[in-house]
């Protein structure tokens, strides 16, 4: 069972550049999220999605947007990396809602220099 | 502004020993409490609780959430070296899940 996918697993970037953190599920979840977690702070919310064709912002969506085109994939997208959003991300997918178990993936580790 | 506090942010034990974990919460509205223990990568689901009183258990872990005082604990009976993890609380208000810091739990042999 391969769960939530999450791609790479490591990434430097350099200030200004983009790139996009990819994320997949084959549990046919409807609800897909992204989190970044930073030393000392809880998972704070990026973006997360109800469905295909939905998404809403997060607690901390600036400098990143998403798309959900499928139920499976949900990639998250630095537009113009900064040092700032050097963190780890997750990608997580649950059932039905928000109130029952999430799956996560196995991060990726960003550092933006 | 919802907030999810743990409690301690970090214990050291030893083997054998049990242990009390805190959550306490203020958000708007109310659905679950959810536990998750995350090693080195991803967290992994431990309890979703909704009741209060109701304790839920697996093994050597129990969990009960009380909402009149706003509050969850999460014990771990008997640890073992395996038991040393983050352990992390997050509050399900308005479909967006609200996470604590975390409790660092290191289990000395």
């Amino acid at each position: 069972n391969a769960g939530v996918t999450q791609t790479p697993k490591f990434q430097v970037l350099k200030t200004g550049q983009s790139m996009t953190l990819q994320c997949a599920q084959d549990m046919n979840h409807e609800y897909m999220s992204w989190y970044r977690q930073d030393p000392g702070m809880g998972l704070r919310l990026i973006h997360y999605s109800v469905g295909a064709g939905i998404t809403d912002q997060g607690e901390v969506p600036n400098g990143y947007n998403v798309s959900r085109s499928t139920t499976e994939d949900f990639p998250l997208r630095l537009l113009s990396a900064a040092p700032s959003q050097t963190s780890v991300y997750f990608c997580a997918s649950s059932k039905r809602s928000m109130n029952t178990e999430a799956f996560f993936g196995q991060g990726t580790r960003l550092t933006v220099v | 502004e919802d907030k999810v506090v743990q409690s301690p942010l970090s214990l050291v034990v030893h083997e054998g020993d049990t242990v009390t974990l805190n959550c306490s919460y203020e958000v708007t509205n109310f659905r679950s409490l959810l536990w998750y223990k995350q090693e080195k990568k991803a967290p992994t689901f431990l309890f979703m609780l909704t009741s209060s009183g109701i304790e839920k258990k697996s093994g050597r872990l129990s969990s009960i959430l009380d909402k009149k005082e706003l509050f969850s604990i999460l014990n771990i009976t008997a640890t073992q070296t395996g038991d040393s993890a983050v352990y992390l609380c997050a509050v399900d208000s308005n479909y967006q899940l609200i996470w604590g810091a975390g409790t660092k739990l290191i289990i000395k042999p």
